[in-house]
């Protein structure tokens, strides 16, 4: 147990429908990252927050969004949604300084 | 954050040692090191890291070497439950950076 949780755990939702994706980081960490990987693809980085506020930027569509609240936690939000953004979504989260980043379990995302 | 470059699948026979190579040529004097791995389609885990010395867990040995251009993971004695795609990572050491993700080595151990 790497001590970052998602939720859910999957989520099916329709083509142009909106949802969010929670994560809770270890206790104490102040960053949080989310990722996506599609099917058969690899871990691309969408992006990062640190104490609340926006750090780094990745390959991240207009229709997502994220923030994260003052007790940590942070929220991805996917809108108008296309098949195509069926993907795992992970959350990861690290203290300060250049230690390791542990990551959540993922939430499975399948657009209908 | 430097380029990383890993053979795309390795066979290892359980019991042996597994050794994934990791070449890092363009890597600069404040990027660290560092490996994860996934399993199916699992959270990446946490391996090891080090930026210029050698690091032993109770995982694995990183060796990096001297110029830092490569490094090899070892796995001592890899088992089944270590079959799962590696991730070598060159890392900025600035606080909290992103981990940039590569396609990895698919490592499959087998009987």
């Amino acid at each position: 147990d790497s001590g970052v949780t998602q939720t859910p755990k999957h989520l099916i939702t329709a083509t142009g429908q909106r949802v969010t994706l929670r994560c809770s980081p270890r206790s104490g960490d102040l960053s949080v990252y989310w990722y996506q990987q599609s099917l058969d693809q690899g871990l691309q980085f969408l992006i990062q927050y640190y104490n609340g506020e926006e750090r780094a930027k990745g390959n991240i569509l207009e229709r997502f969004s994220a923030q994260q609240f003052p007790d940590l936690h942070s929220e991805l939000n996917l809108s108008s949604l296309e098949l195509g953004d069926s993907a795992l979504y992970f959350c990861a989260s690290s203290a300060e300084g250049n230690t390791e980043a542990f990551f959540g379990q993922g939430t499975r995302l399948t657009v209908v | 954050d430097a380029k990383t470059t890993q053979p795309p699948s390795m066979d290892c026979a359980e019991g042996r040692a597994a050794n994934l190579p990791c070449n890092h040529s363009t890597i600069s004097g404040n990027e660290y090191v560092y490996w994860y791995r996934q399993i199916h389609s699992q959270g990446p885990q946490y391996i090891i890291h080090g930026l210029k010395n050698n690091e032993t867990n109770e995982m694995a040995s990183l060796i990096i070497t001297e110029d830092r251009k490569s490094s090899t993971l070892i796995l001592p004695h890899a088992t089944l439950r270590d079959t799962a795609v590696y991730y070598c990572i060159a890392r900025n050491t600035g606080t909290a950076s992103k981990l940039t993700f590569g396609t990895g080595t698919r490592l499959q151990v087998t009987l």
